[in-house]
Protein backbone atom coordinates (compact mmCIF):
# COMPACT_ATOMS: atom_id res chain seq x y z
CA UNK A 1 0.00 0.00 0.00
CA UNK A 2 2.15 2.92 -1.07
CA UNK A 3 1.38 5.78 0.50
CA UNK A 4 3.88 9.17 1.68
CA UNK A 5 5.36 8.85 5.05
CA UNK A 6 5.84 12.05 7.50
CA UNK A 7 7.17 11.64 11.09
CA UNK A 8 6.82 13.00 13.65
CA UNK A 9 2.80 13.13 13.35
CA UNK A 10 3.26 15.39 16.55
CA UNK A 11 6.10 17.72 17.68
CA UNK A 12 5.86 20.02 20.79
CA UNK A 13 8.77 22.18 21.27
CA UNK A 14 10.36 25.23 22.69
CA UNK A 15 10.68 28.40 21.25
CA UNK A 16 14.39 28.59 19.77
CA UNK A 17 14.85 25.05 19.06
CA UNK A 18 15.27 23.31 15.67
CA UNK A 19 12.56 21.08 14.78
CA UNK A 20 13.52 18.19 11.23
CA UNK A 21 10.46 17.16 9.81
CA UNK A 22 10.70 14.21 8.06
CA UNK A 23 9.16 12.97 4.58
CA UNK A 24 9.21 9.73 2.72
CA UNK A 25 7.59 10.48 -0.87
CA UNK A 26 5.86 7.30 -2.83
CA UNK A 27 8.73 5.46 -4.70
CA UNK A 28 8.24 6.14 -8.11
CA UNK A 29 7.43 9.81 -7.77
CA UNK A 30 9.50 12.28 -8.95
CA UNK A 31 7.90 15.39 -7.07
CA UNK A 32 7.77 16.31 -3.90
CA UNK A 33 5.47 19.65 -2.01
CA UNK A 34 5.99 20.74 1.25
CA UNK A 35 2.94 22.96 2.77
CA UNK A 36 1.92 24.87 5.86
CA UNK A 37 -1.68 24.55 6.90
CA UNK A 38 -3.14 27.56 9.31
CA UNK A 39 -6.44 28.86 10.19
CA UNK A 40 -5.88 31.97 8.33
CA UNK A 41 -3.57 31.48 5.36
CA UNK A 42 -4.94 27.74 4.66
CA UNK A 43 -2.42 25.67 2.65
CA UNK A 44 0.78 27.10 1.48
CA UNK A 45 3.22 26.05 -0.54
CA UNK A 46 6.70 26.31 1.53
CA UNK A 47 8.43 24.38 -1.49
CA UNK A 48 8.87 21.98 -4.46
CA UNK A 49 11.41 19.32 -5.98
CA UNK A 50 11.50 17.78 -8.91
CA UNK A 51 14.14 15.07 -9.32
CA UNK A 52 15.69 15.67 -5.68
CA UNK A 53 16.30 19.73 -7.45
CA UNK A 54 14.71 22.48 -5.58
CA UNK A 55 12.30 24.14 -7.75
CA UNK A 56 10.46 27.05 -5.84
CA UNK A 57 11.04 27.59 -2.35
CA UNK A 58 10.11 31.44 -2.64
CA UNK A 59 7.41 30.83 -0.02
CA UNK A 60 9.65 29.64 3.00
CA UNK A 61 10.98 32.10 5.02
CA UNK A 62 14.66 31.77 4.16
CA UNK A 63 16.15 33.19 7.05
CA UNK A 64 15.06 30.26 9.23
CA UNK A 65 13.68 27.20 6.82
CA UNK A 66 15.35 25.58 4.91
CA UNK A 67 14.19 22.63 2.34
CA UNK A 68 16.11 19.42 1.32
CA UNK A 69 16.20 16.67 -0.45
CA UNK A 70 19.14 13.91 0.37
CA UNK A 71 17.96 11.78 -1.74
CA UNK A 72 15.46 10.16 -3.07
CA UNK A 73 13.30 8.35 -0.13
CA UNK A 74 13.69 11.41 2.04
CA UNK A 75 12.65 15.09 2.10
CA UNK A 76 13.13 17.17 5.41
CA UNK A 77 11.92 20.41 6.25
CA UNK A 78 14.24 22.25 9.09
CA UNK A 79 12.82 25.26 10.97
CA UNK A 80 15.86 26.68 13.22
CA UNK A 81 15.37 28.30 15.40
CA UNK A 82 11.60 27.92 15.93
CA UNK A 83 8.94 30.64 16.95
CA UNK A 84 5.41 30.51 17.82
CA UNK A 85 4.42 31.82 14.88
CA UNK A 86 5.46 28.73 13.19
CA UNK A 87 3.11 26.26 14.98
CA UNK A 88 0.54 24.98 12.22
CA UNK A 89 0.36 21.59 10.34
CA UNK A 90 2.90 20.71 7.88
CA UNK A 91 2.25 18.18 4.88
CA UNK A 92 4.09 16.86 2.74
CA UNK A 93 3.21 15.43 -0.76
CA UNK A 94 4.48 13.87 -3.74
CA UNK A 95 3.22 12.89 -7.13
CA UNK A 96 4.54 11.11 -10.04
CA UNK A 97 5.13 14.10 -12.34
CA UNK A 98 3.67 17.03 -13.00
CA UNK A 99 -0.18 17.90 -13.66
CA UNK A 100 -0.97 13.99 -11.81
CA UNK A 101 -2.35 13.30 -8.34
CA UNK A 102 -0.60 14.57 -5.59
CA UNK A 103 -0.82 12.34 -2.45
CA UNK A 104 -0.37 13.40 0.58
CA UNK A 105 1.15 12.33 3.73
CA UNK A 106 -1.01 12.45 7.27
CA UNK A 107 1.00 15.87 8.50
CA UNK A 108 3.34 16.94 11.18
CA UNK A 109 1.16 19.11 13.74
CA UNK A 110 3.76 21.87 14.93
CA UNK A 111 3.53 23.34 18.29
CA UNK A 112 6.05 26.20 19.17
CA UNK A 113 5.69 27.17 22.81
CA UNK B 1 1.15 34.20 -10.34
CA UNK B 2 -1.70 31.51 -10.38
CA UNK B 3 -4.49 32.03 -7.88
CA UNK B 4 -7.04 29.98 -6.68
CA UNK B 5 -10.64 31.64 -5.19
CA UNK B 6 -12.97 29.73 -3.66
CA UNK B 7 -15.80 32.31 -2.57
CA UNK B 8 -17.50 30.17 0.17
CA UNK B 9 -16.10 29.67 3.22
CA UNK B 10 -18.97 27.82 4.55
CA UNK B 11 -21.76 25.78 3.02
CA UNK B 12 -24.19 23.75 4.26
CA UNK B 13 -26.51 21.00 2.85
CA UNK B 14 -29.39 18.84 4.14
CA UNK B 15 -28.63 15.19 3.93
CA UNK B 16 -29.76 13.94 1.11
CA UNK B 17 -29.76 17.17 -0.77
CA UNK B 18 -27.59 18.28 -3.60
CA UNK B 19 -24.64 21.03 -3.42
CA UNK B 20 -22.24 22.83 -5.42
CA UNK B 21 -18.87 24.28 -4.29
CA UNK B 22 -17.44 27.37 -6.32
CA UNK B 23 -13.59 27.28 -7.65
CA UNK B 24 -12.43 30.28 -9.85
CA UNK B 25 -8.92 30.53 -10.96
CA UNK B 26 -6.08 32.25 -12.77
CA UNK B 27 -3.49 31.25 -15.20
CA UNK B 28 -2.02 32.11 -18.66
CA UNK B 29 -1.11 28.31 -19.16
CA UNK B 30 -3.46 26.11 -21.46
CA UNK B 31 -1.97 23.07 -20.49
CA UNK B 32 -2.80 22.14 -16.30
CA UNK B 33 -5.43 19.60 -14.37
CA UNK B 34 -7.47 20.76 -11.46
CA UNK B 35 -8.43 18.65 -9.00
CA UNK B 36 -10.67 19.06 -5.72
CA UNK B 37 -9.54 17.51 -2.34
CA UNK B 38 -11.50 16.86 0.86
CA UNK B 39 -10.13 17.21 3.57
CA UNK B 40 -12.04 15.27 7.03
CA UNK B 41 -11.49 16.03 10.34
CA UNK B 42 -8.46 13.37 10.82
CA UNK B 43 -7.16 16.16 8.69
CA UNK B 44 -5.87 13.55 5.71
CA UNK B 45 -5.98 15.07 1.99
CA UNK B 46 -8.04 13.04 -0.39
CA UNK B 47 -8.63 13.39 -4.26
CA UNK B 48 -12.06 13.81 -4.89
CA UNK B 49 -11.98 14.42 -8.44
CA UNK B 50 -9.67 15.07 -11.23
CA UNK B 51 -10.33 17.49 -14.48
CA UNK B 52 -7.55 17.82 -17.50
CA UNK B 53 -8.04 20.85 -19.37
CA UNK B 54 -7.55 20.01 -22.99
CA UNK B 55 -10.98 17.15 -21.60
CA UNK B 56 -14.08 19.00 -22.78
CA UNK B 57 -15.68 16.46 -21.05
CA UNK B 58 -16.77 17.02 -17.50
CA UNK B 59 -15.55 14.98 -14.68
CA UNK B 60 -17.59 12.67 -12.46
CA UNK B 61 -16.35 9.96 -9.64
CA UNK B 62 -20.02 8.40 -8.03
CA UNK B 63 -22.20 11.44 -6.44
CA UNK B 64 -19.21 13.92 -7.38
CA UNK B 65 -19.25 15.73 -10.56
CA UNK B 66 -17.59 19.00 -11.82
CA UNK B 67 -18.75 21.80 -14.36
CA UNK B 68 -15.34 22.77 -15.64
CA UNK B 69 -15.92 26.15 -18.19
CA UNK B 70 -12.48 26.55 -19.18
CA UNK B 71 -13.10 29.80 -20.80
CA UNK B 72 -14.68 31.69 -17.84
CA UNK B 73 -11.68 29.42 -15.66
CA UNK B 74 -14.14 28.08 -13.56
CA UNK B 75 -14.22 24.59 -11.29
CA UNK B 76 -17.12 23.72 -9.77
CA UNK B 77 -18.01 20.44 -7.61
CA UNK B 78 -21.16 19.43 -6.70
CA UNK B 79 -21.92 16.40 -4.64
CA UNK B 80 -25.36 14.68 -5.32
CA UNK B 81 -27.19 12.99 -2.57
CA UNK B 82 -24.59 14.39 0.27
CA UNK B 83 -23.78 11.87 3.24
CA UNK B 84 -23.25 12.68 6.89
CA UNK B 85 -19.71 11.44 5.80
CA UNK B 86 -19.65 14.08 3.28
CA UNK B 87 -18.88 16.70 6.04
CA UNK B 88 -15.54 18.33 5.52
CA UNK B 89 -13.32 21.18 4.61
CA UNK B 90 -12.80 21.24 0.34
CA UNK B 91 -10.18 22.21 -1.74
CA UNK B 92 -9.85 23.15 -5.27
CA UNK B 93 -6.28 22.87 -6.81
CA UNK B 94 -4.66 23.93 -9.77
CA UNK B 95 -0.87 22.31 -10.94
CA UNK B 96 0.12 23.01 -14.25
CA UNK B 97 3.20 22.38 -16.37
CA UNK B 98 4.68 25.34 -14.67
CA UNK B 99 2.86 25.63 -12.07
CA UNK B 100 3.05 23.99 -8.87
CA UNK B 101 0.00 22.47 -7.18
CA UNK B 102 -1.76 25.35 -5.83
CA UNK B 103 -5.05 25.66 -3.50
CA UNK B 104 -7.73 27.85 -2.83
CA UNK B 105 -8.62 28.76 0.91
CA UNK B 106 -11.13 26.11 1.35
CA UNK B 107 -15.06 25.55 1.73
CA UNK B 108 -15.84 24.02 4.85
CA UNK B 109 -19.00 21.90 3.93
CA UNK B 110 -21.27 20.56 6.59
CA UNK B 111 -23.94 18.27 5.87
CA UNK B 112 -27.08 18.03 8.29
CA UNK B 113 -28.73 15.45 9.37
Amino acid sequence: DARVTQTPRHKVTEMGQEVTMRCQPILGHNTVFWYRQTMMQGLELLAYFRNRAPLDDSGMPKDRFSAEMPDATLATLKIQPSEPRDSAVYFCASSVTVNTEAFFGQGTRLTVV
Amino acid sequence: AQTVTQSQPEMSVQEAETVTLSCTYDTSENNYYLFWYKQPPSRQMILVIRQEAYKQQNATENRFSVNFQKAAKSFSLKISDSQLGDTAMYFCAFFGVSTPLVFGKGTRLSVIA
